[in-house]
């Protein structure tokens, strides 16, 4: 089965202890990105990667990063979390760019900062 | 930079009734446009998108979205609402030629009464 599989489901951390939110997808698909979702904001993307080794910041980077070292898998890291960063995020994956195929979503990775 | 605008966080319908969700974007330029749905604890599923050719779009469970150039907006319908409507409706924008993001609005949640 197609999927985007994001762990952990459900995180909650102390400010400032680094964690590390998964994601992999078996569709061999190019493109990932991270998104958070916030009330009233919609989803904001974080990150994207268009291949191996290639990532750029997008709308909301900052106190994040991450990394693509193999195709299937691109691992959002906080390296010092913090309050504000409490969200629901989102891990997505395409075979191109999304004008021309669908994006395939994660189910969520709902982290709470205390 | 673009923009998008979803009118009303809240739709309640009546199940059988016709369900309009309104979206907006900002663009100089006609990007490709999409409607996403999240259903509660899930991630985002691919409703429609438009990218070129015909402007009315048909979707998955009986949702369509017309795109209107001149009122620059891609307003999502269904005739008939069922209970299982009910969900998180997001309306997503990504420029023509840089089409590794999506630019989400806000969000419409849709309750369905019986």
């Amino acid at each position: 089965e197609a999927q985007v599989t994001q762990n952990p489901r459900y995180l909650i951390t102390v400010t400032g202890k680094k964690l590390t939110v998964t994601c992999s997808q078996n569709m061999n698909h190019e493109y990932m990105s991270w998104y958070r979702q916030d009330p009233g904001l919609g989803l904001r993307q974080i990150y994207y990667s268009m291949n191996v080794e290639v990532t750029d910041k997008g709308d909301v980077p900052e106190g994040y990063k991450v990394s693509r070292k193999e195709k299937r898998n691109f691992p959002l890291i906080l390296e010092s979390p913090s309050p504000n960063q409490t969200s629901l995020y989102f891990c997505a994956s395409s075979s191109a760019g999304v004008g021309n195929t669908e994006a395939f979503f994660g189910q969520g990775t709902r982290l709470t900062v205390v | 930079a673009q923009s998008v605008t979803q009118l009303g966080s809240h739709v309640s319908v009546s199940e059988g009734a016709l369900v309009l969700l309104r979206c907006n974007y900002s663009s100089s330029v006609p990007p490709y446009l999409f409607w996403y749905v999240q259903y509660p604890n899930q991630g985002l599923q691919l409703l429609l998108k438009y990218t070129t050719g015909a402007t009315l779009v048909k979707g998955i469970n009986g949702f369509e979205a017309e795109f209107k150039k001149s009122e620059t907006s891609f307003h999502l319908t269904k005739p008939s609402a069922h209970m299982s409507d009910a969900a998180e409706y997001f309306c997503a924008v990504s420029k023509l030629g840089n089409d590794y993001k999506l630019s989400f609005g806000a969000g419409t949640t849709v309750t369905v009464r019986a």
